[in-house]
């Protein structure tokens, strides 16, 4: 079945490093999201993407940065990981050639910093 | 900027009983509501979505009603069953973005 994946699902790092999370989709959807889930907090997007040549910020995408390197790889990095960076990221997708669109969402990525 | 109450964010009932979930979105450009349930350690899912010409829709045990003037949208779960038991999400896009704009959502405890 087509899906979204993410790696890693899990990771611990310290303050400072720099750390890359991955998505990949297989529904040959162009629009891919990241957002960031904290407890009582809800879905908060950090950027999100049309295209490979369209990159746009979120609500919250200060410390972060994304690159889209094909329709179906969408990464996020933080340059220099803080400890209020520790969330569930959650990857999302959704076809674009509709009005109204379903989003996808991968398995999630639970980041810890210390 | 775009905003999407939620309430109440905990939930309890009653096996059989039903529970509904409210939103209030700001802006008046949104024209499409989606639902989203996310169970304990999994990713949040689809369960229903309306459109702004629309004023209710249900699916079976689910239904959603949009009032656009008031800028409100709610789920309604009715005979609610164990399996029910989840955070609910909702939430708002806009006319011709593709940004999604999320509730804090609500955490749905049906009581055997």
């Amino acid at each position: 079945d087509a899906d979204v994946t993410q790696t890693p699902r899990n990771r611990i790092t310290k303050t400072g490093k720099r750390i890359m999370l991955e998505c990949s989709q297989t529904k040959g959807h162009d629009r891919m999201y990241w957002y960031r889930q904290d407890p009582g907090l809800g879905l908060q997007l950090i950027y999100y993407s049309f295209d490979v040549k369209d990159i746009n910020k979120g609500e919250i995408s200060d410390g972060y940065s994304v690159s889209r390197q094909a329709q179906a790889k969408f990464s996020l990095s933080l340059e220099s990981a803080i400890p209020n960076q520790t969330a569930l990221y959650f990857c999302a997708t959704s076809p674009g050639d509709r009005q109204y669109n379903e989003q996808f969402f991968g398995p999630g990525t639970r980041l810890t910093v210390l | 900027g775009e905003n999407v109450e939620q309430h109440p964010s905990t939930l309890s009932v009653q096996e059989g009983d039903s529970a509904v979930i409210k939103c209030t979105y700001s802006d008046s450009a949104s024209n499409y509501f989606p639902w989203y349930k996310q169970e304990l350690g999994k990713r949040p899912q689809l369960i229903i979505d309306i459109r702004s010409n629309v004023g209710e829709k249900k699916d079976q045990r689910i239904a959603v009603t949009l009032n656009k003037t008031a800028k409100h949208f709610s789920l309604h779960i009715t005979e609610t069953q164990p399996e029910d038991s989840a955070v609910y999400f909702c939430a708002a896009r806009a006319s011709g973005t593709y940004k999604y704009i999320f509730g804090t959502g609500t955490r749905l405890k049906v009581l055997a």
